[in-house]
């Protein structure tokens, strides 16, 4: 049973581009999480994602980012107009049971550089 | 979700068990503890869980006070591969919340040979 995978692991885009990061959960798991880690800086919640749905985007900053998780294929999260403060690890989560009683399962992460 | 203290960092030598201790006086009765590491780079790896039991699994174990005010994470054998962040999370878990995880600051402990 693969973890969940994120792609790509690093990406570089310069000022002003769109970052499209991608995570696809294990398999049996509708629930993903996107997490957010500056540099030098703990781990910090975006948003949350049933199957087409959005459950919790309480950490989503309000422009410029945006979560889905269609019925079929990956999970993406997508930045528009990135800026340098963007630059930063992603990592994407993933359950059963959206963590009822179960542990998330995280996947290696993507690493954004903008330019 | 309750909040929870832990040392910045820790030191142990190789082979002997780590200790990790984690401090939470405002938990409520329906709050687990979880415990997840972060080795450098990588993502959160999951540890192990609890309610008020010990737990113990292939990784380490888990020590919770009676009061369940505090608890203690034991990795029995430290190696150099469990140097890493590990952070103590206390949240609510039932079928009706959909609650994320919320990472603090967590231990950065040091394996030395």
């Amino acid at each position: 049973n693969a973890g969940v995978m994120q792609n790509p692991r690093h990406l570089v885009r310069r000022r002003g581009q769109e970052a499209r990061l991608r995570c696809s959960p294990m398999k049996g798991h509708s629930h993903v999480y996107w997490y957010r880690q500056l540099p030098e800086e703990g781990l910090k919640f975006m948003v949350y994602l049933q199957k087409e749905n959005i459950i919790d985007e309480s950490g989503m900053p309000k422009e410029r980012f945006s979560a889905e998780f269609p019925k079929e294929g990956p999970s993406i999260l997508r930045i528009q107009q990135v800026v340098r403060g963007d630059s930063a690890a992603y990592f994407c989560a993933s359950s059963p049971r959206g963590m009822v009683d179960t542990e998330a399962f995280f996947g290696q992460g993507t690493r954004l550089t903008v330019v | 979700d309750a909040k929870t203290t832990q040392p910045p960092s820790m030191d142990c030598a190789e082979g002997r068990a780590a200790n990790l201790p984690c401090n939470h006086s405002t938990i409520s009765g329906n709050e687990y503890v979880y415990w997840y590491r972060q080795i450098h780079s990588q993502g959160p790896q999951y540890i192990i869980h609890g309610l008020k039991n010990n737990e113990t699994n292939e990784m380490a174990s888990l020590i919770i006070t009676e009061d369940r005010k505090s608890s203690t994470l034991i990795l029995p054998h430290a190696t150099l591969r469990d140097t890493a962040v590990y952070y103590c999370i206390v949240r609510v878990v039932s079928s009706g919340s959909a609650r994320q995880l919320t990472f603090g600051s967590g231990t950065q402990l040091t394996v030395l040979p």
